[in-house]
């Protein structure tokens, strides 16, 4: 799986818009990027995912760069529960059972 | 709902006590996984199931056992704990062939003293 580069922590006002940056620049051309976050010591919560186009659900937005290197998740309009570690993931496409490969992740407070 | 299920949240047990960690999913998932998390070490696959009866390690499989008689449950089993297992655990699940995350459970605090 591609290794991934996120800064280690980050802060974002309640009710401004959080952008998390995610490098990967070794990514491969059938490989997806996956957000998860984690809550304290809660279990990890799948956010989003996507392989080259802009993603939008109810949770956050997946921006993409064009070569696919790197790419930004965006929670629009952050609260404190959103505190939380994001982790930025490469996979390959479903139906391969392969590992989830977890890094250091973000480290997002939101502060009022 | 649709959830991971994992028993008991919070153990402590000494070390050599044979213990089993419950993990079931109600979601009809073929793929069911465990992690370990440590902290500075992030969270770290030890076995994994792709269906019944098919388990694999992943990359810290040792000390632990498991096993997938059934879909919806795929226990841990630590034969003889030792204090280096104390951790924090989780199962997760997800279906196969399909774009989408996975499900973790909310984690079982393992304390081996």
């Amino acid at each position: 799986d591609a290794k991934t580069t996120q800064p280690p922590s980050m802060d974002c006002a309640e009710g401004r818009a959080a952008n998390l940056p995610c490098n990967h620049s070794t990514i491969s051309g059938n490989e997806y990027v996956y957000w998860y976050r984690q809550i304290h010591s809660q279990g990890p919560q799948y956010i989003i995912h996507g392989l080259k186009n802009n993603e939008t659900n109810e949770m956050a937005s997946l921006i993409i760069t064009e070569d696919r290197k790197s790419s930004t998740l965006i929670l629009p309009h952050a609260t404190l529960r959103d505190t939380a570690v994001y982790y930025c993931i490469v996979r390959p496409p479903p139906g391969t059972a392969s590992k989830l490969t977890f890094g250091t992740g973000t480290r997002l407070q939101v502060t009022l | 709902e649709a959830q991971v299920t994992q028993n008991p949240r919070y153990l402590i047990t000494v070390t050599g006590k044979k213990l089993t960690v419950t993990c079931s999913q109600n979601m009809n998932h073929e793929y069911m996984s465990w992690y370990r998390q440590d902290p500075g070490l992030g969270l770290r696959q030890i076995y994994y199931s792709m269906n019944v009866e098919v388990t694999d390690k992943g990359d810290v499989p040792e000390g632990y056992k498991v096993s997938r008689k059934e879909k919806r449950n795929f226990p841990l089993i630590l034969e003889s704990p030792s204090p280096n297992q104390t951790s924090l655990y989780f199962c997760a699940s997800s279906l196969l062939g399909r774009v989408g995350g996975y499900t973790f459970g909310s984690g079982t605090r393992l304390t081996v003293v």
